[in-house]
């Protein structure tokens, strides 16, 4: 069974430009997840979808974070005008949704901000 | 909010020596509770979970939960320097969202 997938591995920006993080979750489960993880710090959830849907969104900076699972499958976190704080790796995860609670994460994405 | 507290916040052990690592959590209607292990520039991967109270034990591996103490441990028997990594404790309270703590690095020496 194919894992959780992310793109890029690796990014570098200069602070205000744009980066967009790809998520390919493990097949037919139909809840996504995307952390936040500092340097030595537990994962802080961004956004998470139940199939297309928004479930809770309240902890992503609405101003310059934007995440979209147009059709229940693959998601999208978009990084509008960076900042050194968003400096972090940012993780992927899925679960079947349900009484299934366990997460199965990706290798995740880390994003440095000069 | 549910909120998920770690401690310690580091540990060394040695090789052979018995590690307990707690969790505790703000929310009693919480309903799942997990432990994930990180190793270094790897993702997280669950270890083990439970839903009630008492305990549950997989390999070297024992989960505690008491729901009245809102507290929840992982005990490693027997530890080996590849148990080295940060370990993560999870509760989930309605819906799907999973809360994590901040972490214990464990570092296991020879």
């Amino acid at each position: 069974e194919a894992g959780v997938t992310q793109s890029p591995r690796y990014a570098v920006l200069q602070e205000g430009q744009a980066v967009s993080f790809w998520c390919d979750p493990i097949s037919g489960h139909d809840t996504l997840y995307w952390y936040q993880q500092p340097r030595d710090q537990g994962p802080q959830l961004l956004v998470y979808f139940r199939d297309e849907a928004v479930i809770d969104n309240s902890q992503l900076p609405s101003d310059r974070f934007s995440a979209v699972r147009p059709k229940g499958t693959n998601s999208t976190l978009k990084i509008q005008s960076a900042k050194q704080g968003d400096t972090a790796t940012y993780l992927c995860a899925s679960s079947l949704g349900g009484d299934q609670d366990t997460q199965y994460f990706g290798p995740g994405t880390r994003l440095l901000v000069l | 909010q549910q909120k998920v507290q770690q401690s310690p916040e580091s540990l060394i052990v040695p090789e052979g020596a018995m590690t307990s690592l707690n969790c505790t959590f703000s929310d009693s209607a919480s309903q799942y509770f997990a432990w994930y292990r990180q190793h270094s520039g790897k993702a997280p991967k669950a270890l083990m979970s439970i839903f009630s109270n008492g305990e549950k034990e997989e390999g070297r591996f024992t989960i505690h939960l008491n729901k009245a103490s809102l507290h929840f441990s992982l005990h490693i028997r027997d530890s080996q320097p590849s148990d080295s990594a940060l370990y993560l404790c999870a509760s989930r309270t309605g819906g799907y969202k999973v809360v994590f703590g901040s972490g214990t690095r464990l570092l296991v020496s020879p």
